[in-house]
């Protein structure tokens, strides 16, 4: 199974928002409801940021949500803030029972 | 509270053999799937493949499957990623992470990774 696709940067500056998107096939993000993000800062653990295509968990601000349609999902950011600027991957089920990463996204606030 | 605390870093030579751990607490291991996860230096997360304690049902990322052996030991609540044979690509940094409470299908909380060298 191929990862999944995702911009290498997005940018943008304080207080705007920001959409990255994971594309994936019918066999992993368009078949399943199961598509999470992961934030990751240089040096730090991935930290989950959404499940489920749409769900936050606990302690996660809401600037941060998730969406998908087809075979693409992305995860939205707005107000965006400094401590926003990490690397960011999708990661879906896939038919197979197990599971895939998108490429990853850096994210820069200018 | 719930940790994974992984094994320390190694240093290796190709062709040697090495398992790494990782120790689950604060939760029944055996309820949780544990995944594990390689990024290799300045590169982007790689799933390799996830075990389910309680019974030891396996799965593999087909890139990884017949690389490494996953396993795992419920009685001491620790999960095992296995090389018999060291190759240089593989030096990375290797997580483990925990399926999670909310559908099982995201991860939830991650080992500190373990920096594995691999080189002659």
């Amino acid at each position: 199974q191929s990862a999944l696709t995702q911009p290498a940067s997005v940018s943008g500056s304080p207080g705007q928002s920001i959409t990255i998107s994971c594309t994936g096939t019918s066999s992993d993000v368009g078949g399943f409801k199961y598509v999470s993000w992961y934030q990751q800062h240089p040096g730090k653990v991935p930290k989950l940021m959404i499940y489920d295509v749409t769900n936050r968990p606990s302690g996660v601000s809401n600037r941060f949500s998730g969406s998908k349609s087809g075979n693409t999902a992305s995860l939205t950011i707005s107000g965006l803030q400094a401590e926003d600027e990490a690397d960011y991957y999708c990661s879906s089920y896939t038919r197979s029972s197990t599971r895939v990463f998108g490429t990853g996204t850096k994210v820069t606030v200018l | 509270e719930v940790q994974l605390v992984q094994s320390g870093a190694e240093v290796k030579k190709p062709g040697e053999s090495l398992r790494i751990s990782c120790k689950g607490s604060g939760y029944t291991f055996t309820t949780n799937w544990i995944a594990w996860v390689r990024q290799m230096p300045g590169k982007g997360l790689e799933w390799m493949g996830i075990i389910y304690p309680g019974d030891s049902d396996t799965r593999y990322s087909p890139s990884f499957q017949g690389q490494v052996t996953i396993s795992a030991d419920k009685s001491v609540s620790t999960a095992y990623l296995q090389w018999s044979s060291l190759k240089a690509s593989d030096t990375a940094v290797y997580y483990c992470a925990r399926s999670g409470t909310y559908s099982g299908y995201e991860t939830d909380y991650w080992g500190q990774g373990t920096l594995v060298t691999v080189s002659s």
